[in-house]
């Protein structure tokens, strides 16, 4: 069974431009989520959804931060403009639901911000 | 205060050696409690949960001290390839929604 994808796997920019991340989760996972994880850090949650609906996206930066997943299988996070501090690994992961189940990692987007 | 503290380490320990680590976590509704290993530059994956009553998985044993909110992992016989980041992750509160606060880690060495 095929893991949660993501990609690209790095990606180096400038700072003020945008940058897309994508994620396509476990067969039949319902919930995905979105965390950054900072160097030393552990990962912390931008956003989850339930199927296509954004359940909680309390921490997500609404001012340069946007996700979706329109058809409530994969999902796009993007970044516009970039800063600095967006510099980190942005994590993928997955759940058959969202009361006490495993979540699965994808490998991360790790981003660069020159 | 953060919500999940740990003792970020490293931790470096021989072969063979027996190591603890622990973790403490703000918010008493917490139901649900999971240690996740993360590789170097790989992705964190479960290790185990942690019951209340304390359970054991081979080499690995993880306690839960509700009182205290306090959670630990004790690693028995190291290997080699043990050597990884532990993050410890509890829930967010009391309705055990999916909401996960991950610890910043503790790194163990496992040297020859």
């Amino acid at each position: 069974e095929a893991g949660v994808v993501q990609s690209p796997r790095y990606k180096i920019i400038e700072k003020k431009q945008p940058v897309a991340f994508w994620c396509n989760p476990i067969s039949g996972h319902n919930t995905l989520y979105w965390y950054r994880q900072n160097l030393g850090q552990g990962p912390e949650l931008l956003i989850r959804y339930e199927n296509e609906e954004a359940v909680d996206d309390s921490q997500l930066p609404k001012d340069r931060f946007s996700a979706e997943r329109l058809k409530g299988v994969d999902s796009t996070l993007k970044i516009q403009p970039a800063e600095l501090g967006d510099s980190a690994v942005y994590l993928c992961a997955s759940s058959l639901a969202w009361v006490n189940n495993e979540q699965f990692f994808g490998p991360g987007t790790r981003l660069t911000v020159l | 205060r953060k919500e999940v503290e740990q003792d970020p380490g490293p931790f470096n320990v021989p072969e063979g050696a027996t190591v603890a680590f622990n973790c403490t976590y703000s918010n008493s509704a917490s139901q649900s409690f999971f240690w996740y290993r993360q590789d170097c530059r790989k992705e964190p994956k479960l290790l185990m949960s942690v019951y209340s009553s304390g359970n054991e998985d081979g080499r690995f044993t993880a306690q839960l001290n509700r009182a205290s909110q306090y959670i630990s992992l004790l690693i028995r016989d190291s290997k080699l390839s043990d050597s990884a980041t532990y993050l410890c992750v509890v829930n967010a509160g009391s309705s055990n929604t999916g909401k996960l606060i991950f610890g910043q880690g503790t790194t163990l060495q496992v040297k020859p």
